[in-house]
């Protein structure tokens, strides 16, 4: 079974520009979450996706939405980048909503400039 | 919303001896406690896991321990190696809830 594939893994943006990254969740898997690395932060929660709706919120602006397809397929965008959101992006997946492994993937590993 | 504190944040050990990494937790509500390994450019992988019905659990070199009266959970690596170098994260999470991670413990394994 394929694993959670992030894409893309690398990207460089500028300051105001919005980015849009992509999450190929595991197959039959059906929630999608999202989490905000940074080495003083740690893993910071973004949001959680299941059947095509947002469930669960963390505590980032409005800047940062996602959403979820029919197929699980989840997008994130960052609008109006700043220098702050660089980070790596981590996907996760896993089969049901509530208490249970997460499945990620490899990052994305976004540079504003 | 839960906090979770996770001690320490470095940690150096030499080949063969023991690691304890500690967590506390905020929500005395949360009943679900995993542990994630990230090696150096990789995914976090789940490497043990315990839920609050539960005391301890043990795999191999590793065990984590629950005291739900005092919120905190603590993992136990026996016998490291060096392949057991890496940043380790504790989270906690309550049902339908997502997971709120520790801050990480970068484990040194010195052969």
């Amino acid at each position: 079974k394929a694993g959670v594939t992030q894409t893309p893994r690398y990207l460089i943006k500028t300051r105001g520009q919005q980015v849009t990254l992509s999450c190929s969740p595991i197959s039959g898997h059906r929630s999608v979450s999202w989490y905000q690395q940074t080495p003083g932060q740690g893993l910071q929660f973004l949001f959680e996706y299941f059947s095509e709706t947002q469930r669960n919120k963390g505590n980032f602006p409005g800047r940062f939405s996602g959403r979820q397809f029919s197929n699980s397929r989840s997008e994130m965008n960052v609008s109006t980048l700043e220098l702050g959101d660089s980070a790596l992006y981590l996907c996760a997946s896993r089969p049901q909503q509530g208490n249970g492994e997460l499945f990620f993937g490899e990052g994305s590993r976004l540079t504003v400039l | 919303g839960e906090n979770v504190e996770q001690h320490p944040s470095t940690l150096s050990v030499q080949e063969g001896d023991s690691a304890v990494i500690k967590c506390t937790y905020s929500d005395s509500a949360s009943n679900y406690f995993p542990w994630y390994k990230q090696e150096l450019g990789k995914r976090p992988q789940l490497i043990i896991d315990i839920r609050s019905n539960v005391g301890e659990k043990k795999d191999q070199r590793i065990a984590v321990t629950l005291n739900k009266t005092a919120k905190h959970f603590s993992l136990h690596i026996t016998e490291t190696q060096p392949e057991d170098s890496a940043v380790y994260f504790c989270a906690a999470s309550k049902a339908g809830n997502m997971l709120t991670f520790g801050g990480g413990t970068r484990l040194m394994v010195k052969p």
